[in-house]
């Protein structure tokens, strides 16, 4: 199976822009690329998610690399709100069953200072 | 108001006693999935279900069943719970147009 490679922890001033990466050399063409975030004490929520072109959302960007090898996260403007461990998952497709299944990375702390 | 509920939030119970995490969704979402977190891994895919009757293994299914009768609820069970079943539970649904999973609270599981 593929899987995802992150920072333990990364640290951002408020307001600033943060850029959050993930390696997934093992990426197959059909696995698409997912970030969600858990916030302290809840479940992890959805931020973005792309196959090949880059994406913006209200919430982030997804930058993805050309080999789709990695790719970035992008917060544009940090908040406290924003402090939060950040997944970079696989959504990985079985093309014989057509069947998916989620594959997280063990995810980065962010920790925003004011 | 769109939302996955689990039950129990929190759970002890001893090795071997049979015990059940209900998981339901109001969305009509197809696509179900149990994870366990862990300190150290991240979240792990237990088992998913893509629609009723059909469920698949995920990562770490060894100590699970799931079954998918009615589209809205997809129970987890522990037949004969463990202490290395000690987690913290998730489930989550998504349709499989949007893509994006919602997840439900957790449940909180220690087994001594």
């Amino acid at each position: 199976d593929a899987k995802t490679t992150q920072p333990n922890s990364m640290e951002s001033n408020e307001e600033e822009p943060v850029h959050l990466p993930c390696n997934h050399s093992t990426i197959s063409g059909t696995d698409y690329i997912h970030w969600y975030r858990q916030l302290p004490s809840q479940g992890p929520e959805y931020v973005i998610h792309g196959l090949t072109s880059n994406v913006n959302n209200r919430m982030a960007s997804l930058a993805i690399a050309e080999d789709r090898k990695s790719s970035t996260l992008i917060l544009h403007r940090a908040t406290l709100r924003d402090a939060a461990v950040y997944y970079c998952i696989l959504r990985a497709t079985n093309t014989l069953s057509g069947t998916y299944k989620y594959i997280f990375g063990t995810g980065t702390r962010l920790k925003v200072l004011a | 108001e769109a939302q996955v509920t689990q039950n129990p939030r929190y759970l002890i119970t001893v090795t071997g006693k049979k015990l059940t995490v209900t998981c339901s969704q109001n969305m009509n979402h197809e696509y179900m999935s149990w994870y366990r977190q862990d300190p150290g891994l991240g979240l792990r895919q237990i088992y998913y279900s893509m629609n009723v009757e059909v469920t698949d293994k995920g990562d770490v299914p060894e100590g699970y069943k799931v079954s998918r009768k009615e589209k809205r609820n997809f129970p987890l069970i522990l037949e004969s719970p463990s202490p290395n079943q000690t987690s913290l539970y998730f489930c989550a649904s998504s349709s499989g147009v949007a893509l994006s999973q919602y997840f439900g609270p957790g449940t909180r599981l220690t087994v001594t």
